[in-house]
């Protein structure tokens, strides 16, 4: 596929259980981002990567959340011991110029 | 802290221009500027890209002036599906993220 993508596309959990969510980029993309964006607001910047350069994670709500990025290209985000003020749509986005993000369709998360 | 300005929310009739302005600050001399819109249960998507005076394309047109503080996203001729909130993020100034604010909710009214 040309876009990016993301999976699952929806997770329903219980509280405390740990989550990875999966994002797959444009090929050659050096640059991806993790947002996420609660019902009706803006996005939430979580953590950047770019290339083989340190993460800026400063996005990063707690220490529960973490993200990983394997050989440049896909990208999981972790969450654990999820509460319900966690459910929200994780957008991953990737860019090749850090000028334009390519987002891929999100993944809705539900805290049971 | 650096970051955009724009309104919340806008509304329009059908058929109207609409014009989103969205304001700077401290843009850096080397950043694009960008716009994205986003439709209900989707990710943002790429509208329109500029670095000053004037970009057009088949979406819509976007205004820089002369100093860069400011840009305007221009729709000419609004249909309800054009019904969507419209971010013009904080551009990156060198490897850095870019920050998406709340952006505009236009709705678009028959």
């Amino acid at each position: 596929g040309a876009g990016v993508s993301q999976s699952p596309s929806n997770k329903v959990t219980e509280k405390g259980k740990d989550v990875e969510l999966r994002c797959d980029p444009i090929s050659g993309h050096t640059a991806l981002y993790w947002y996420r964006q609660s019902l009706g607001q803006g996005l939430e910047f979580l953590i950047y990567f770019q290339g083989n350069s340190a993460p800026d994670k400063s996005g990063l709500p707690s220490d529960r959340f973490s993200a990983e990025r394997t050989g440049g290209s896909v990208s999981t985000l972790t969450i654990q011991r999820t509460q319900q003020e966690d459910s929200a749509v994780y957008l991953c986005a990737s860019s090749w110029d850090q000028e334009t993000q390519y987002f891929g369709p999100g993944t809705r998360l539900l805290v049971l | 802290l650096a970051k955009t300005t724009q309104p919340i929310s806008m509304d329009s009739y059908e058929g109207q221009e609409v014009n989103i302005t969205c304001s700077h600050n401290n843009i850096a001399t080397n950043d694009y500027i960008t716009w994205y819109q986003q439709f209900p249960s989707q990710g943002p998507r790429f509208i329109i890209q500029g670095y000053k005076t004037k970009v057009t394309n088949e979406v819509a047109s976007l205004f820089i002036p002369a100093d860069r503080k400011s840009s305007t996203l221009s729709l000419p001729r609004v249909s309800l599906s054009d019904t969507a909130v419209y971010y013009c993020p904080y551009p990156k100034g060198g490897y850095q993220k870019v920050t998406f604010g709340t952006g505009t909710k236009l709705q678009v009214i028959p």
